[in-house]
């Protein structure tokens, strides 16, 4: 079936230093992925969201990169603080169909 | 930002009681809301589609009298996990996505059912 999965389950990263998260996804149909945070006990939060017809789009300290060939997202967080350690999650859809696809999810870790 | 609303943050209900979670789109209108169920260390999982006005559509698998589904307005969708079981007991969650394309989540629900 259908499916969004990602690489790293974990991923643990130094105070300060750049990360990426990475999502694999196997509906080529998919035209719009999103990237939530989810801190625990909490509904995921809205980070980035890129479109098919763009290859990256950046936000403040996020940057998420779209390769349509390989069916592969990433989302990379600039100088990390601690305040970003979260389980990340991909996501996608098809135009006109609002359903989300969720990824597995990979806890990231800050490191003081 | 848009802002979804999700009540009660947490519920304890003895097993064979039912309970009810609203999600309130707070400063738009949904028209399509989503329910989402999560285990623990689990990605979300998509139960139901909730449509204003019509019925629920259900993923594969989940009961439909189980876990009622009611939209009775273009900012709210409540679900009642019917004869609830300790089984059910997990992290839900929903969501809408505003005309623009983005999907906005509540905060979550947390039942534990004893």
């Amino acid at each position: 079936g259908e499916s969004v999965g990602l690489h790293l389950p974990t991923l643990s990263v130094q105070e300060g230093d750049n990360s990426i998260i990475n999502c694999a996804y196997s509906n080529s149909a998919s035209d719009y992925f999103i990237w939530y945070k989810q801190e625990s006990g909490k509904g995921p939060q809205f980070i980035i969201d890129i479109r098919s017809n763009m290859d990256k789009r950046q936000g403040q300290r996020v940057t998420v990169l779209l390769n349509k060939t390989v069916k592969h997202l990433s989302l990379q967080i600039a100088a990390t603080q601690p305040g970003d350690s979260a389980v990340y999650f991909c996501a996608e859809s098809n135009f006109g169909n609002e359903k989300l696809t969720f990824g597995t999810g990979t806890r990231l870790t800050i490191i003081p | 930002g848009a802002v979804v609303s999700q009540h009660p943050s947490w519920v304890i209900c003895k097993s064979g009681t039912s309970v009810k979670i609203e999600c309130r789109s707070l400063d738009f209108q949904a028209t399509t809301m989503f329910w989402y169920r999560q285990f623990p260390k689990q990605s979300l999982m998509l139960m139901a589609t909730s449509n204003e006005g019509s019925k629920a559509t259900y993923e594969q698998g989940v009961e439909k009298d189980k876990f009622l589904i009611n939209h009775a307005s273009l900012t709210l969708s409540t679900l009642t996990v019917t004869s609830a079981h300790p089984e059910d007991s997990s992290f839900y969650i929903c969501s809408a996505r505003v005309p623009t394309g983005k999907a906005f989540f509540g905060q979550g629900t947390r039942l534990t059912v004893v």
